[in-house]
């Protein structure tokens, strides 16, 4: 079965500095990993994706994710924060199965971190 | 404009009155599913549809079903809504599962007394 783990359940940073948001998963497949951004009362918005291409992904607003396999971790990390950062942050794991004759996907979303950016 | 629609936004009933919350994508997605999100514990798949006709359970089944006979549309039911249901709904689809962003609808509301 496939698990996410987001190890802070909050992250306090001042503008201007580095944020890491970390992210370990169990998968029993070869799992494609997101990163999702939830701003106060908004949907949900895609950051970035890994999907077993380049280790080092870059998404959006300077984000980006590095795909450790022999640790499996697929933390977010960001040079320097921006107020607009503050949000909630989810990382997510897909795993694709085969079951008589069908292919299932189920996604699994971690707890989330809350981020909070000081001025 | 390509989007994911979820009705109603807001709704309050009561225990076992039984409601329908309905999801329409526009993008011709075969992957569609429904998470509930609880305060602490993240979002949390309830249902999912690989295309019309192929649904599965996810994480928490439980009190809720769906339906997908046409590609577009993927309602959320519960037959015997309980307090413990109160929640936000997110609606979501997605051109597959594995390699492509997933698509949010605006979120529903749901209080059940």
């Amino acid at each position: 079965a496939q698990s996410v783990t987001q190890l802070d359940s909050h992250v306090s940073v001042s503008e201007g500095t580095p944020v890491l948001l970390r992210c370990n998963y169990s998968s029993s497949y070869s799992p494609s990993l997101f990163w999702y951004v939830q701003h106060p009362n908004k949907g949900l918005q895609l950051l970035l994706k890994y999907t077993s291409a380049a280790t080092l992904v870059k998404g959006i607003n300077g984000f980006e994710a590095e795909f450790k396999k022999s640790e499996t971790s697929f933390h977010l990390t960001k040079p320097s924060a921006h107020m607009s950062d503050a949000a909630e942050y989810f990382c997510v794991v897909s795993d694709q199965y085969n079951a008589g004759g069908t292919s299932y996907g189920k996604l699994t979303f971690g707890q989330g971190t809350i981020l909070t950016v000081h001025p | 404009e390509a989007q994911v629609t979820q009705n109603p936004r807001y709704l309050i009933t009561v225990t076992g009155k039984k409601l329908t919350v309905t999801c329409s994508q526009n993008m011709n997605h075969e992957y569609m599913s429904w998470y509930r999100q609880d305060p602490g514990l993240g979002l949390r798949q309830i249902y999912y549809s690989m295309n019309v006709e192929v649904t599965d359970k996810g994480d928490v089944p439980e009190g809720y079903k769906v339906s997908r006979k046409e590609k577009r549309n993927f309602p959320l039911i519960l037959e015997s809504p309980s307090p413990n249901q109160t929640s936000l709904y997110f609606c979501a689809s997605s051109l597959s599962h594995t390699y492509n962003e997933q698509f949010f609808g605006p979120g529903t509301r749901l209080t059940v007394l």
